[in-house]
């Protein structure tokens, strides 16, 4: 168990459609970084918060959208959802400046 | 811009067989390297990482991997795998500290037992 606490575990939802997904970093971690995992794309970086603050972003399309909360728990919003964004995401938080990370288990979308 | 490339997308070896995993990698820079394990409908978890000192890093369950800077290269090695083995291999780079780690295509790995 890797202490970071990722919902839903399964989702599935139409085209054109909204979802949120919920992450929660270990205990005194202030990092949360965002990938997506999708068969054809492999484990993209998509964006990466630290202490509230957005400090990197990869191959996250506009559709798309983060925050991180005075908790520190993180949300990834994903809208206008396509059949492509059907993926696992993970969220994963970071042992300091190393770049070592901490997976959750993941959020499986599925855009039908 | 950080890259990761990992030579082999598939590999299928019978229990007892030595493993060898290709990673290089591309940034001019202090890396950090990691490998990391993703077992089926598992979460990716880490297998081994080096940051400094002895090029040969052990992680656990036997694997263990060479740093060869010349050669920007990662390679994941175990002497004899096991069928428990089976799972998915990604290879992945931190360059300077800095604030995303890349991550190589992955390697799947599928042992016979």
């Amino acid at each position: 168990d890797s202490g970071v606490t990722q919902t839903p575990k399964h989702l599935i939802t139409a085209t054109g459609q909204r979802v949120t997904l919920r992450c929660s970093p270990r205990s005194g971690d202030l990092s949360v970084y965002w990938y997506q995992q999708s068969l054809d794309q492999g484990l993209q970086f998509l964006i990466h918060y630290y202490n509230g603050e957005e400090r990197a972003k990869g191959n996250i399309l506009e559709r798309f959208s983060a925050q991180q909360f005075p908790d520190l728990h993180s949300e990834l919003n994903l809208s206008s959802l396509e059949l492509g964004d059907s993926a696992l995401y993970f969220c994963a938080t970071g042992e300091g400046s190393t770049g070592e990370l901490f997976f959750g288990e993941g959020s499986r979308l599925t855009v039908l | 811009a950080q890259s990761v490339s990992q030579h082999n997308h598939h590999v299928i070896l019978s229990e007892a067989a030595s493993l060898e995993l290709g990673c290089n990698y591309s940034y001019g820079g202090t890396v950090n390297l990691f490998w990391y394990v993703q077992y089926p409908g598992q979460h990716l978890q880490l297998l081994l990482k080096y940051f400094s000192g002895d090029p040969l890093v052990k992680g656990i369950k036997g694997f263990e991997a060479e740093f060869i800077k010349s050669k920007f290269s990662f390679n994941l090695r175990k002497p004899s795998v096991q069928w428990s083995d089976t799972a998915e291999y990604f290879c992945a780079v931190n360059g300077d500290g800095g604030f995303k780690t890349i991550f190589g295509a992955g390697t799947r790995l599928f042992v016979k037992a």
